[in-house]
């Protein structure tokens, strides 16, 4: 079955970096876009970029483009976002979702980051 | 402030037709699919509907979708006291290149 399993809690200073994986199994890891969603405390989902891992393209929502890096390693069928100068704000639950037919099917568990 | 616009809150009784609506415009629904998902406290979002009104399998049937111009509209039949969570739709905007989500949707059973 298709399992997205996501890389547990971090807590980050101010000005720091963290980079999030998600670890697909029972699909064919470079078949699906790869999609990034985060969900403030409270507050609505949102989209932030997705990658195709089968060539390593990427898009990113314009408010993040100067501070995510969307990466993938076919070897261990594993997706990756790095948030960089993370800030107050970027307190939130982030969450990886396979993309197809313009939705996202299969979610991950998600990861929460705090900065603090 | 999100794109696409839902009403914060919804309500019903139980065995009642309650829908939720999702405003948009010609860049994002009036070009592309919809997408409806719903989530638990605490929990991931689930895909509930794709392609305006397709229904993955596992997903009852008292779930439905539908999409008109620059709108689209999820109804819940038979409303159950489980159906109580947020509900969110989704879209791909062609002007902005990006994915776009609405605020969200609490739906209370009464």
């Amino acid at each position: 079955q298709v399992q997205l399993v996501q890389s547990g809690a971090e807590v980050r200073m101010p000005g720091a970096s963290v980079k999030l994986s998600c670890k697909a199994s029972g699909y064919s890891f470079t078949g699906y876009f790869m999609h990034w969603v985060r969900q403030a405390p409270g507050q609505g989902l949102e989209w932030m970029g997705w990658i195709n891992p089968s060539r390593g393209v990427t898009n990113t929502a314009q408010k993040f483009q100067d501070r995510v890096t969307m990466t993938r390693d076919t070897a261990v069928n594993t997706a990756y976002m790095e948030l960089s100068r993370v800030r107050g704000d970027d307190t939130a639950v982030y969450y990886c979702a396979r993309g197809t037919y313009g939705a996202s099917d299969f979610w991950g568990q998600g990861t929460l980051v705090t900065v603090s | 402030q999100s794109v696409l616009t839902q009403p914060p809150s919804a309500s019903g009784t139980p065995g009642q037709r309650v829908t939720i609506s999702c405003s948009g415009s010609s860049s994002n629904i009036g070009s592309n699919t919809v997408s409806w998902y719903h989530q638990l406290p605490g929990t991931a979002p689930k895909l509930l509907i794709y392609n305006n009104d397709q229904r993955p399998s596992g997903v009852p049937d008292r779930f439905s979708g539908s999409k008109s111009g620059t709108s689209a509209s999820l109804a819940i039949s038979g409303l159950q006291s489980e159906d109580e969570a947020d509900y969110h739709c989704a879209a791909w905007d062609d002007s902005l290149n990006e994915g776009l989500f609405g605020g969200g949707t609490k739906l209370t059973v009464l």
